[in-house]
């Protein structure tokens, strides 16, 4: 297993457009989160899965992002009609259980919106 | 509402030295804490997660302290070197089902040989 895998490594889309990105756990953590970064800021939760259920979800979420994660293996993250203000990096994460380990982050995917 | 502090200016130290980074948490009262390192263009990767009743975690030279009086965790790195210029996030964790957890903004190291 090579850890937490997301694609595409970097978008650039025009304001408007629908974009959507993917996430790979590792194959035996059953927790998903996603998250998003800005510059000079910690990551913000967004999203979280157990298995194939979403759980939780931040009120920055909003009604234009959607999350799945289809038989609780990989995730996809959906934004549509994107903003300038949608720019940032996206982190999926994953883990097995909580607070005894730490979370394995993917290298995130890049959002730039024109 | 949960607040998370870290320096948000840069620490600079020479190398050699021991570098030590501050996160405060208010209106928290976290089950663990974890602190993560990044690199620019990365995602966070873990580094040492401490239970509250642990005072002290050491993992080489890295030394992470939890004050739940405080409401404070210290992250030391002893012996800095300049490939230990990173941005250090910490992240209290609440005892709960999600084990969501809540970034602090970071601190940058930057180590001078």
């Amino acid at each position: 297993d090579t850890g937490v895998s997301q694609n595409p490594r970097h978008k650039i889309t025009k304001r408007g457009q629908n974009v959507t990105f993917r996430c790979d756990p590792i194959s035996e953590h059953n927790r998903l989160y996603w998250y998003r970064q800005t510059l000079g800021q910690g990551p913000e939760f967004l999203t979280y899965f157990q298995n194939e259920a979403q759980l939780e979800k931040s009120r920055l979420l909003s009604d234009r992002f959607s999350a799945e994660r289809p038989k609780g293996s990989f995730s996809t993250l959906e934004i549509q009609r994107t903003e300038q203000g949608d720019s940032a990096m996206y982190l999926c994460a994953s883990s097995l259980d909580v607070g005894h380990s730490g979370y394995t982050f993917g290298s995130g995917t890049r959002l730039t919106v024109v | 509402s949960q607040k998370i502090e870290q320096n948000s200016e840069a620490l600079n130290i020479q190398e050699g030295k021991t570098a030590t980074l501050t996160c405060n948490y208010t209106n928290y009262s976290p089950a663990y804490l974890q602190w993560y390192r990044q690199d620019p263009g990365r995602g966070p990767v873990f580094l040492l997660l401490i239970r509250e009743n642990e005072k002290e975690k050491r993992k080489e030279r890295l030394k992470v302290t939890f004050d739940t009086t405080l409401k404070q965790s210290l992250f030391h790195i002893t012996a800095s070197q300049p490939a230990d210029s990173a941005t250090y996030l910490c992240a209290p964790l609440r005892w709960s089902n999600t084990g969501k957890l809540i970034f602090g903004q970071g601190t940058t190291l930057q180590v001078k040989p």
